[in-house]
Order: structure tokens, then sequence, then C-alpha cells
């Protein structure tokens, strides 16, 4: 049974550069949530897919955007990168929207700006 | 903006003993309470999902409580262990269907 996937495990880019971020759900899950881990913070929740449309999204601006496919995988994409979005960017994915559905993980991809 | 207080952000403990830590969060509104564990160089891992006041779940040795009238949460490690070692999440969910706040985590070191 697989689990939460991401792509790439790190990149690294320089500022003003765009970034696509990649993720496959487990299997079965529909609901593809993103989050951002900066040092020493806990996960700020970015947005959430479910039926491909974004249904939530956190306190982020619109260079961060995403997309969800008929597969349920899901893309984010950053644009005109700045140095503070240097972290560590989690997805995950869960059954339905429900809030007490418990999150599945993958492992995240490191992203440095330089 | 909702705050969810983890304490303590760190310990370490000695094999063989019991531990706990806490998870604070607003006492109003509630709707459900996550527990994760975060291994070094591997995802989080879902523990416990907990939505009723006095709830109490255990998964081996590792339990949790919930009070929702005072905004708190407690999990328990009984006899910790070196795999024990890492950051253990809470997150958050009010009843206005807000997402997930997650709190910075408590980093735990077990020494062998």
């Amino acid at each position: 049974d697989a689990g939460v996937t991401q792509s790439p495990t790190h990149l690294i880019k320089t500022r003003g550069q765009q970034v696509t971020l990649r993720c496959s759900p487990k299997s079965g899950h529909d609901t593809v949530s993103w989050y951002q881990q900066a040092l020493g913070q806990g996960p700020q929740f970015i947005f959430q897919y479910y039926e491909e449309e974004e249904r939530q999204r956190g306190n982020f601006p619109d260079r961060f955007s995403g997309h969800q496919f008929p597969n349920y995988s899901s893309e984010l994409n950053v644009n005109a990168l700045l140095l503070g979005d240097s972290a560590l960017y989690l997805c995950a994915s869960s059954l339905g929207t429900v809030r007490t559905q418990p999150q599945h993980f993958g492992d995240g991809t490191r992203l440095s700006i330089l | 903006i909702l705050n969810v207080e983890q304490s303590p952000q760190s310990l370490h403990v000695q094999e063989g003993d019991s531990t706990n830590f806490t998870c604070s969060f607003p006492s109003s509104n509630f709707y459900a309470l996550h527990w994760y564990r975060w291994e070094t160089a591997k995802s989080p891992e879902a523990l416990f999902v907990m939505t009723l006041n006095g709830d109490e779940k255990k998964k081996g040795r590792i339990s949790a409580t919930l009070n929702t009238k005072e905004g708190y949460s407690y999990l328990y490690i009984k006899g910790s262990q070196p795999e024990d070692s890492a950051t253990y999440l809470c997150a958050f969910g009010n009843s206005g269907n807000t997402p997930l706040v997650f709190g910075k985590g408590t980093r735990l070191s077990v020494i062998a």
C-alpha cells in the first residue's frame, strides 16, 4: 500500500525563479493538503485540494498556487521565489476533508532559495 | 489567529523514564485535536485524533488525554525507549471549519 510520495526530495533555486513540487496521495485518499515548515516553526497550512478544486487556503500570497489532477495527485507552484520561501514543504493526504481524519504525510521537499 | 502552544520545546530523558508534554489550544469552539510523531528523516505519523472532552487514547506505551473545557491535551510516554526520540506535534481544529493549526512541536531525546 503506497504511502504519500513527494518529489523532488531537495531543490535549490534562486530568487525570482519558479518551482513546482509534486505529491501523490496515499492509495484511496482523495484530499491533498500542502504545508510549509520553516525552521523552528510548526507546519503552516498553505491550501487543500479536493475534487480538483482548492477548498481552503491559508495565509499565503497568490504566488503560491496549486492543482489537483483526476488521479488525486497534486502540484504546488511557487512563482517569483523569495529567500523567505526556503523551507520544508509537506504534502498530506486524507480521505475527505473532515478534520477528524488523520493526515498522512510525505517525507517533504526541502526547498532552498539562494 | 488561532494559537497552539506546545511545551516544553525540547526535553531529554533517560531510557526507561516516563515523560509527558502539553499541547494548549483555544478552549472555545473545539472540534478536533491531532497528535503526530515525527522521527528524523521520516514523515510525520498520526498517533491520535481526539474529539470529545475527557477522551483518552492509547497506542502501546503512548497515551493522550484531552480537556477541551480548559484547552489542553497531554501526551504521555511510559518507559521511554531510544526509538521514541522524535518531535511530537499537535494540531487543533475548531468548529469554524478552519484548517488544522499545528504547534511547533516538542522534541524528545531518549538517552540510552
